[in-house]
């Protein structure tokens, strides 16, 4: 049962446009992640949030921003998306050792 | 840098066989692996995990098998099946907030 919900499912769009991507743990967890997936299935971490504070943030480019009203979501704005942001972006929570994510959000720029 | 390495990029067996993936790892700091399977469309999910004090995990079908001192980490599935087939990635979890994730195995399993 999924308990990490990503919107959209998709999202296609042209270089040089804005997208935001939307998640939601209903887990009561305390810690998120975003991970990108790139076409061969490579997992990297992105950003990791504690009750809603940036703590993680891996050399991504300055047009990824993630947001956090609180500890249950955490979004994510890409500001000019270019053709290298296509990819899977994973939204992930953890509890303990155990990490949960949702089904992904797939990124097409053309 | 941290790093978390995996064996073979794919593999195929035929469904019966048993399927051993491989894993390594440089950071002696990492005390905590699981290993994630994942199919088409979905996230990785959660299939079986390890602390550094085990040299051994079993939960049915699925082993890992750890040798601390050569930081060294193999899945086996024994009596593969193709609904077994997906990618499987190991991992390390560095206690900072921070999962590192293997680039994974593409394991098919032929009826």
């Amino acid at each position: 049962e999924t308990a990490v919900f990503q919107t959209p499912n998709y999202h296609v769009t042209q270089v040089g446009n804005e997208v935001s991507f939307n998640c939601k743990q209903t887990l009561g967890h305390d810690t998120m992640y975003w991970y990108k997936q790139d076409s061969k299935k490579l997992l990297k971490i992105m950003f990791s949030y504690n009750n809603k504070q940036l703590i993680v943030n891996e050399t991504v480019p300055r047009r990824f921003s993630p947001q956090s009203s609180d500890k249950a979501h955490l979004n994510l704005r890409i500001k000019s998306v270019e053709p290298e942001d296509s990819a899977v972006y994973l939204c992930a929570s953890k509890a303990n050792t155990e990490v949960f994510f949702g089904k992904g959000t797939r990124l097409t720029v053309v | 840098q941290q790093q978390v390495r995996q064996s073979p990029q794919s593999l195929t067996v035929w469904e019966g066989e048993t399927a051993i993936l491989n894993c390594s790892y440089e950071d002696s700091t990492f005390n905590y692996f699981p290993w994630y399977q994942q199919f088409p469309g979905e996230g990785p999910a959660l299939l079986i995990s390890i602390s550094s004090v085990s040299d051994k995990k079993e939960d049915g079908r699925f082993t890992i098998f750890f040798n601390k001192r050569e930081k060294k980490l193999s899945l086996h599935i024994t009596d593969s099946q193709p609904g077994d087939s997906a990618t499987y990635f190991c991992a390390a979890d560095t206690n900072a907030y921070k999962v590192i994730f293997g680039k994974g195995t593409h394991l098919h399993v032929l009826p």
